[in-house]
């Protein structure tokens, strides 16, 4: 059981708005910036989001991360089929010492 | 480029013992805090282990600590786990990650990952 929870999975169809959530507890993202990752089929995580709500260059501005309390939420918007993959948010814990990860969501495009 | 290759992921013995490498290139390793991550066959990412960038402050998860150890050799820009007593539930691909700075009110994160290598424990 993964200290931060996502739900498990997410869909929409192409053109939608889609939200993933991730929540967690004051020793981790109450205390902490947070970060999602995507991870395409067979291939390594990539940062998609930093600081909450920062994006990477080269990220497409239809990703956005938001933060509140002990509670995350990253919004992809004009979902595209290129978008079906893993994501992950993740924060450090410091009650753990250590990296904290969600499950992670699958999202399908219909 | 900036990049990080991981090897040494290999079938092992339940017991046995085995030494994961990272190298980087197109950066300086001895700037950059390091991680270890692990995703199981069909599974989330399960962070492992840290290292600060002198080697001085180094966090292990429950799961392998006593087991498992971080190092770095800033001379070669490489980074290392060294595995023993390997359990069938460590089975997983192992990702090096550069842990970015933290500069201007803004951390990076894990911002660049390597491709994984992959271990199997099993007999």
């Amino acid at each position: 059981q993964s200290v931060l929870t996502q739900p498990p999975s997410a869909s929409g169809t192409p053109g939608q708005r889609v939200t993933i959530s991730c929540s967690g507890s004051s020793s981790n993202i109450g205390s902490y910036f947070i970060y999602w990752y995507q991870q395409l089929p067979g291939t390594a995580p990539k940062l998609l989001i930093y600081s909450n709500d920062q994006r990477p260059s080269g990220v497409p501005d239809r990703f956005s991360g938001s933060k509140s309390g002990t509670s995350a939420s990253l919004a992809i918007s004009g979902l595209r089929s290129e978008d079906e993959a893993d994501y992950y948010c993740a924060a450090w814990d410091h009650s753990l010492s250590g990296w904290v990860f969600g499950g992670g969501t699958k999202l399908t495009v219909l | 480029e900036v990049q990080l290759v991981e090897s040494g992921g290999d079938l092992v013995q339940p017991g046995g013992s085995l030494r994961l490498s990272c190298a980087a290139s197109g950066f300086i390793i001895s700037t950059y805090e390091m991680n270890w991550v692990r995703q199981a066959p069909g599974k989330g990412l399960d962070w492992v282990s840290y290292i600060s960038s002198s080697g001085s402050t180094i966090y292990y998860a429950d799961s392998v600590t006593g087991r498992f150890t971080i190092s770095r050799d800033n001379a070669k820009n490489s980074l290392y786990l060294q595995m023993h007593s390997l359990r069938v539930e460590d089975t997983a691909v192992y990702y090096c990650a550069r842990q970015g700075y933290c500069t201007n009110g803004v951390c990076y994160g894990m911002d660049v990952w390597g491709h994984g290598t992959t271990v199997t424990v099993s007999s």
